[in-house]
């Protein structure tokens, strides 16, 4: 079974440019997450999708960030601008049917 | 509230010895945890879980332990291995759904030879 994939595995960027990030949940997964990992702290969730719903985003920064999952099974999540502390490991994660979350490799994100 | 560390708490252990990893979490209401094992460049694996009803659960080669009371886990690795190398997260679940989950800041384990 392949796992979760991401892309690009690695990006750096300027303050104030744009990036995006893309995630492939495994197969028949109705449930994906993006999070966000700051080094040294446990990953942090931003946004969670049932299918092509939003689930929870309480706490995504609404400013710069958001995410879609247009047809539920992709799904993209843009910074626009992006700041110094949003560098990161972005992290995306599937489930279906239990409450196990498989996590992708992450894409790291340096912002200067 | 969060923990914010910038520093991972690190353990070191001796190849074949025991490992001891602590969690404290957050809030009473939580009902389901899981520890992740996340190695460098990779992300979070899951390692074992245990619901608030159960006190003690046993994998291969590992144990979590939950005191509810102190809102406390600790997840025992037997006979480590260099392989055990990488830092350790526990997570803890905040909603009915059971998908909604607070990661904590990890552990660093270090196997030494």
């Amino acid at each position: 079974e392949a796992g979760v994939a991401q892309s690009p595995r690695y990006k750096i960027i300027e303050k104030r440019q744009s990036v995006a990030f893309w995630c492939n949940p495994i197969s028949g997964h109705a449930t994906l997450y993006w999070y966000q990992q700051i080094l040294g702290q446990g990953p942090k969730l931003l946004i969670q999708f049932q299918n092509n719903g939003v689930v929870d985003d309480s706490q995504l920064p609404k400013d710069r960030f958001s995410a879609e999952r247009l047809k539920g099974v992709d799904s993209t999540l843009k910074i626009q601008p992006a700041k110094l502390e949003d560098s990161a490991v972005y992290l995306c994660a599937s489930s279906f049917p239990s409450n196990e979350q498989f996590f992708g490799p992450g894409t790291r994100l340096t912002v200067l | 509230g969060e923990s914010v560390g910038l520093h991972l708490p690190t353990l070191s252990v001796q190849e074949g010895d025991n490992s001891i990893i602590n969690c404290a979490y957050s809030n009473s209401a939580s009902d389901y945890f899981i520890w992740y094992k996340q190695e460098s460049g990779k992300g979070p694996q899951f390692i074992i879980d245990i619901r608030s009803n159960m006190d003690k659960r046993q994998g291969q080669r590992v144990t979590v332990l939950l005191n509810k009371t102190v809102k406390h886990l600790s997840l025992q690795i037997a006979a480590t291995q260099p392989g055990d190398s990488a830092v350790y997260f526990c997570a803890e679940n905040l909603d009915n759904y059971g998908q909604n989950f607070v990661f904590g800041p990890g552990t660093r384990l270090s196997v030494l030879p």
